[in-house]
């Protein structure tokens, strides 16, 4: 399985302000993923970032909302752009093991706060 | 709209006793797995099934996969403190490799 660590762990922002979470892998993966779980809720997915490309956004997702980078096969980042209340929420990355059968392995997540 | 339903979406049980949590859809996956997440962490993988009818065993773990390829079952023997927390299905759509995530259910195992 693959090591996943995300940056910040936690973090409280004022509404209106962007935050940028941080996604590392310990070995190299074509596929990330980017999800959403609001308090006490089932994930649910943001987008797919493939190296290499633009990442493809879920219905109800956007990319000036949510920006995404992934420069290598081992990183990528999500913004939260002017961000309300109403975006508190875990973000999540994850990646995808495509030599075992496609099975994923979460980050710790980012709890984000926004007040 | 393809939907994971869980049930039950909470269950409160006392040390040893025994439990089986479902997640059903209309919908066919290639393969399903199950997670359980702690508070503050991500999901943590369990196991995938990939085989309608497939029956997996994980210690005090046993995880079935519907022979349609459409539900699944977690069934959790003796059950410990140590076991409690959210519990996540989450079913790779056919021909793609996305997952969706079931509606979860909250484990609290009381000693």
């Amino acid at each position: 399985s693959a090591v996943i660590s995300q940056k910040p762990s936690r973090d409280i922002c004022q509404r209106g302000t962007s935050l940028t979470i941080q996604c590392q892998v310990d070995s190299q993966v074509t596929m990330m993923f980017w999800y959403r779980q609001q308090p006490g809720q089932s994930l649910t997915l943001i987008a797919t970032a493939n190296q290499g490309s633009e990442a493809t956004y879920e219905s109800g997702f956007v990319i000036d909302k949510f920006p995404i980078s992934r420069p290598n096969l081992t990183f990528s980042t999500l913004t939260v752009s002017n961000m309300s209340p109403e975006d508190s929420s875990i973000y999540l990355c994850s990646v995808e093991a495509q030599d075992r059968g496609y099975e994923q392995y979460f980050g710790p997540g980012t709890r984000l706060t926004v007040t | 709209t393809q939907l994971l339903e869980q049930s039950p979406q909470f269950l409160s049980i006392q040390e040893g006793e025994n439990l089986t949590v479902y997640c059903n859809s209309s919908s066919v996956f290639s393969s399903l797995q199950w997670y359980r997440q702690e508070p503050g962490e991500g999901p943590v993988l369990l196991v995938t099934v990939v085989t309608g009818g497939e029956v997996k065993k994980l210690k005090r773990l046993t995880f079935q996969f519907g022979d349609a390829r459409k539900d699944s079952s977690l069934h959790i023997t003796a059950a410990q403190p140590g076991d409690t927390g959210l519990y996540l299905c989450a079913g790779l759509i056919s021909g793609t490799y996305k997952y969706i995530f079931g509606t979860g259910t909250r484990l609290k195992v009381l000693a």
